[in-house]
């Protein structure tokens, strides 16, 4: 089953906009993380926020995570063509193993 | 160069036929995780393990095996592949229970008829 949820699931913006996209999740986690998947490739590692953790910073990039609500939203500013994507939002669940819940993700086309 | 390698990239098969897709990383990863893809859902975790000769089940992992006889290595097997593992595999690792931070293949897609 699926924990992670991403809204939207698409969003279309034009270069230089922010793009804001929001997780959902269901159960304790140790942290979530958030990764981006150029059309069929493999993900790639963008930023990872931890449960004691409710904002994060990298470059254009702003994390936030809300344990009260189960949520984490990905803030992306002065979005670039180059930023076209899909982003997922992973967490680990905080039962000992390493179970990984993936949300089904949010296409972003940023327009020239 | 630090990297997740997956073969076969690409791989049509027959209903039944066994298949293997090997998984191997170099960065001395504990951690190592099977997901496949499907349009509109997203990542799903197949298998994980935590060191070798440790694995345990994900979310779908009925019709897969897997196993972790050395720590770079993590191979997927298919014993009787059926059209519903039709899907775009990806392995990924990463370092340890304290850096989760996982490192992704560049993926297999896999047609099963």
């Amino acid at each position: 089953s699926q924990q992670g949820e991403e809204d939207p699931q698409a969003l279309s913006i034009q270069e230089g906009e922010n793009a804001t996209m929001n997780c959902s999740y269901k159960t304790s986690i140790n942290n979530l993380q958030w990764y981006r998947q150029n059309s069929g490739r493999g993900l790639v590692h963008l930023i990872l926020i931890r449960s004691n953790e409710r904002e994060k910073h990298s470059g254009r990039l702003r994390v936030t995570l809300d344990t009260s609500k189960k949520s984490s939203s990905l803030l992306i500013t002065a979005s670039r063509a180059a930023d076209t994507a899909s982003y997922f939002c992973a967490t680990v669940q905080n039962t000992g193993g390493f179970k990984t819940i993936f949300g089904a993700g949010t296409r972003l086309f940023v327009k020239a | 160069e630090a990297q997740v390698t997956q073969n076969p990239r690409y791989l049509i098969t027959v209903t039944g036929k066994k298949l293997t897709v090997t998984c191997s990383q170099n960065m001395n990863h504990e951690y190592m995780s099977w997901y496949r893809q499907d349009p509109g859902l997203g990542l799903r975790q197949i298998y994980y393990s935590m060191n070798v000769e440790v694995t345990d089940k994900g979310d779908v992992p009925e019709g897969y095996k897997v196993s972790r006889k050395e720590k770079r290595n993590f191979p997927l097997i298919l014993e009787s592949p059926s059209p519903n593992q039709t899907s775009l595999y990806f392995c990924a690792s990463s370092l340890s229970r304290l850096e989760e931070t996982q490192y992704f293949g560049p993926g297999t897609r896999l047609l099963v008829l």
